[in-house]
C-alpha cells in the first residue's frame, strides 16, 4: 500500500492551465476507475473536486477536469485563479487478495504566480 | 444535508491511547463507509482505515488502530494506541459509499503527543 506519486509543486499564472499527475500501480489506479481528487486549503477539511476519474460533484467549477491512462491519473485546472492556490491530493481505491484500502497521493502544492 | 462533527483536541503522553469520535447527522449512517484520514505536520493525507460491515486498516496501523461504530447514535470512533510523537496530527473522519469518493468530512481533530 504505497502512496501514489505526485509532483511536490506546480505553478502557473492566472488564466493559464496546469496539469497535475498521479502515478500508481496495477493494484490501484491501473485496475479501478475509483480515482478522486481533493482540494485542501490549510485549516479546512479537504474537498472532493473530481470523482470516478473524471466526474465533477455538483457545485465544482468546470475548470477542473480529470482523466486516466494506465497507472497514471491527471487533474487539469484551466483558467487558473488565485483561489485555486491549495494542496491537491489524488486518491484511489486499492485492492488485492489480502487488502482493500484507499491510497492517497503524496500531494501537490499549486501556486498561482 | 450531511454533517460530521468530531470531538475536540487532545493532548496525550507517549505510550498512551487516544479515542476520537465522529457523529454523523443526515443520511443513513450504516449505508456508508466511515474512514479515518490523518495529516501530520508538513505531511500529506494518509488513510488509516474504515468501517462498514467490517473494518479495514492500512497495514501501517494494524495492531494499534481500532475503528468502531455505534449505529444507535450514528457515531464512529477511532482508537489509536501506543502513541508516539509521530502520531501528532489532525485526524479527520470522512464518509464514502462503496470506496467511492470521500464526499463529506469532519472538521478535524488535533491530537498532540508530547511528554
Amino acid at each position: 500500500q504505497s502512496a501514489l506519486t505526485q509532483p511536490a509543486s506546480v505553478s502557473g499564472s492566472p488564466g493559464q492551465s496546469i496539469t497535475l499527475s498521479c502515478t500508481g500501480s496495477n493494484t490501484d489506479i491501473g485496475s479501478y476507475n475509483l480515482v478522486s481528487w481533493y482540494q485542501h486549503h490549510p485549516g479546512k477539511a479537504p474537498k472532493v473536486i473530481i470523482y470516478e476519474v473524471s466526474k465533477r460533484p455538483s457545485g465544482v467549477s468546470d475548470r477542473f477536469s480529470g482523466s486516466k491512462f494506465g497507472n497514471t491519473a491527471s487533474l487539469t485546472i484551466s483558467g487558473l485563479q488565485t483561489e485555486d492556490e491549495a494542496d491537491y491530493y489524488c486518491c484511489s481505491y486499492a485492492a488485492s487478495s489480502t487488502f482493500e484500502a484507499y491510497v492517497f497521493g503524496t500531494g501537490t502544492k499549486v501556486a498561482v504566480l | 444535508q450531511v454533517h460530521l462533527v468530531q470531538s475536540g483536541a487532545e493532548v496525550k503522553k507517549p505510550g498512551s491511547s487516544v479515542k476520537v469520535s465522529c457523529k454523523a447527522s443526515g443520511g443513513t449512517f450504516n449505508s456508508y463507509i466511515m474512514s479515518w484520514v490523518r495529516q501530520a505536520p508538513g505531511q500529506g493525507l494518509e488513510w488509516m482505515g474504515g468501517i462498514f460491515d467490517t473494518t479495514n486498516y492500512a497495514q501501517k496501523f494494524q495492531g494499534r488502530l481500532t475503528i468502531t461504530a455505534d449505529e444507535s447514535t450514528s457515531t464512529a470512533y477511532m482508537d489509536l494506541s501506543s502513541l508516539t510523537s509521530e502520531d501528532t496530527a489532525i485526524y479527520y473522519c470522512a464518509r464514502s459509499w462503496n470506496y467511492g469518493q470521500l464526499d463529506y468530512w469532519g472538521q478535524g481533530t488535533l491530537v498532540t503527543v508530547s511528554s
